[in-house]
């Protein structure tokens, strides 16, 4: 069976110092990573995943298979980043089924 | 222009009651999802159709009851709610199964009381 680890339920950093959301997956298979955002009263949306390799509103993520790791990353943190974050898993052979971690909130202060 | 839209956004209702909640799509997509975000924010995967053919059914009681009557909607029936059906409800949808990024509507609160 598939897991989704977010070790951190809270991040708290100033504006513009680095953040870095730890995410750990445990699966035997070939894994489809992705990194979900719920802005406040927003509806869950995609931010990135990892076949495409791309930064998006300055975040990058790194797929570690040796690590069994995919932490999200950026190295000026915004007021505007401040939301709740979640790692999610795809499963192909299972249907598409997502896997997600329990989320992290990220606080940017001023 | 909406892509995936829930109705209602709130329902409070008490125990014992049959509720139901609406899903649609637009964006032409095969796949539908259910799934629910907990009081601790934890989000699970209920069910999953694609072109109206359930193809994931996570351990869920069986008051809960999807039902698809074409590709761009999925339904979510709860029969006999209970205090810990509580929570938040979102609907998602992709293009197909094979690691599509899934779009998720608004979701719905449900409090039962």
């Amino acid at each position: 069976a598939q897991r989704v680890t977010q070790p951190e339920k809270l991040l708290s950093v100033f504006k513009g110092a680095p953040v870095e959301l730890k995410c750990n997956y445990s699966y035997s298979g070939s894994p489809e990573l992705f990194w979900y955002v719920q802005y406040s009263r927003q509806r869950l949306q995609l931010l990135l995943r990892h076949i495409s390799r791309e930064s998006i509103k300055g975040f990058t993520a790194d797929l570690n298979k040796g690590e069994t790791s995919f932490h999200l990353k950026k190295p000026f943190a915004q007021e505007e980043d401040s939301a709740m974050y979640y790692c999610a898993l795809g499963v192909r052979a299972a249907g598409n089924k997502l896997t997600f971690g329990g989320g992290t909130r990220v606080l940017v202060k001023p | 222009d909406t892509a995936v839209s829930q109705t209602p956004k709130y329902l409070v209702t008490q125990m014992g009651n049959d509720k139901s909640i609406k899903c649609e799509q637009n964006l032409g997509h095969d796949t539908m999802y259910w799934y629910k975000q907990d009081s601790k924010k934890f989000l699970k995967i209920m069910f999953s159709y694609n072109n109206k053919e359930l193809i994931i059914n996570e351990t869920v009681p069986n008051r809960f009851s999807p039902k698809s009557p074409d590709k761009a909607h999925l339904n979510l029936h709860i029969n006999s709610l209970e205090l810990g059906d509580s929570a938040v409800y979102f609907c998602a949808s992709s293009q197909g199964q094979g690691g599509d990024t899934q779009y998720f509507g608004p979701g719905t609160r449900l409090t039962v009381l």
